[in-house]
Order: structure tokens, then C-alpha cells, then sequence
């Protein structure tokens, strides 16, 4: 059962245009993580919202969790070549001690291609 | 520090045949985790262990064994490689003394195909 739904699947831009992929679900997470994956390569971390409500920015980047702590969507401001690539969106039901509510449900990606 | 990394980079294998990759970390991160990903799927969580010489199944564990006999080290073992195990693997590992949230490392991943 895939339980975090992210679209679009595929999105190809022009530089300098702006975008917003979303990342669902009907299932309240404790915290909702962003990677970015480049081709041949592992998915690095961009960032974690916990609380509901939460924006946070890196640069061109928006992210921000659902009042509902359900959603989440990341906003990319003049996008540019570089940030191309499968963007993933990770939730944690719990938080981790040893037990498995902590482990990260993925989605399947939305992957970006931003043309010069 | 080198962070995570995986061994081999590709693999070819026949159906049947048996191969250990190998997952190592030099962060001293307690938590490691073994991913396959494949098109259209997203990251799917095979098996974890959150310590030394411990381990448990997650999503699709079906075909595969793991060990975690040293801390830095997690192998991912299939005794007898299908066609349906063709994927690319990732290995992961996680600070838990230093975030509560699961925030994970990822190695460069495994190209396995089966023919």
C-alpha cells in the first residue's frame, strides 16, 4: 500500500520557470523529510519538517508541512539546470527507538528536469 | 569520512547464483537500513538493524538475508538470485543519539540485474 503520493510523476521546466510538487497522504506522519536523488547516485537529505504548519526555506527552496502534518509540498523559485533530479518525500509515523515506527515510507518520486 | 558505502557498484548475475553485497559506514551511526528501488516504485524497505547483531524484515524482505555481525557493517545476502530481485540497492544508516527523526545517510547504491 503506498502510503504517500507524490505528483506530478514527471515535470520538465525552462530555466527560471517556478514549480511546487506535492507529496499526500490520508495518514498523519510525526515528521516528513525531502531528498533529492541525482542519476547514479544515493538520495542526499534536504530537509525535515515535524510540525504542522512548519515552512521552512533553503534558498530557492520552500518547503512546507500540512496543518494536518498529512501533506507536504516544496516550492522551487527560478528553477536552474542544477536542480534537476528525483525528488523523494520520506514520513515517519513515530518517532525511531527501536522499534520500527520511525522507519521512513517513501514515495515514488517526482522526477525534474530543468532545461537552460 | 568516507560515509556510506556499498560494494559492488554493478552486478550481473544468473538466476540461481548467490551474491553478498556489502554496506559499510564509518560514521558510527547505530541504525542501517537496506532499500531496493526500482522505476515507478520508489525506495522499498527490505531489511534494518538498529544495532550490532540485530535485525529485522520491512517491507519486502521476501528472498533476502541480512547480518549485522560488526556495527559498521550490514550485508544484504540472496541465496539464490531471481529475476525479480533485478533493482538497484541502497544502503542507509542513522545517528539516533543525534536526531529523533530518522534523518538517513545514503550509500551510492548497487546496479544488480538477473538474468
Amino acid at each position: 500500500t503506498q502510503l504517500l503520493e507524490q505528483s506530478p510523476q514527471f515535470l520538465s521546466i525552462q530555466e527560471g520557470e517556478n514549480l511546487t510538487v506535492y507529496c499526500n497522504s490520508s495518514s498523519v506522519f510525526s515528521s516528513l523529510q525531502w531528498y533529492r536523488q541525482e542519476p547514479g547516485e544515493g538520495p542526499v537529505l534536504l530537509v525535515t519538517v515535524v510540525t504542522g504548519g512548519e515552512v521552512k526555506k533553503l534558498k530557492r527552496l520552500t518547503f512546507q508541512f500540512g496543518d494536518a502534518r498529512k501533506d507536504s509540498s516544496l516550492h522551487i523559485t527560478a528553477a536552474q539546470p542544477g536542480d534537476t533530479g528525483l525528488y523523494l518525500c520520506a514520513g515517519a509515523r513515530g518517532e525511531n527507538y527501536g522499534g520500527s515506527q520511525g522507519n521512513l515510507i517513501f514515495g515514488k518520486g517526482t522526477k525534474l528536469s530543468v532545461k537552460p | 569520512n568516507a560515509g556510506v558505502t556499498q560494494t559492488p557498484k554493478f552486478r550481473v548475475l544468473k538466476t540461481g547464483q548467490s551474491m553478498t553485497l556489502l554496506c559499510a559506514q564509518d560514521m558510527n551511526h547505530e541504525y542501517m537500513y537496506w532499500y531496493r528501488q526500482d522505476p515507478g516504485m520508489g525506495l522499498r524497505l527490505i531489511h534494518y538493524s538498529v544495532g550490532e547483531g540485530t535485525t529485522a524484515k520491512g517491507e519486502v524482505p521476501d528472498g533476502y538475508n541480512v547480518s549485522r555481525l560488526k556495527k559498521q557493517n550490514f550485508l544484504l545476502g540472496l541465496e539464490s538470485a531471481a529475476p525479480s530481485q533485478t533493482s538497484v540497492y541502497f544502503c542507509a544508516s542513522f545517528n539516533v543519539w543525534t536526531t529523533k527523526y530518522n534523518e538517513q545517510f545514503f550509500g551510492p547504491g548497487t546496479r544488480l540485474t538477473v538474468l
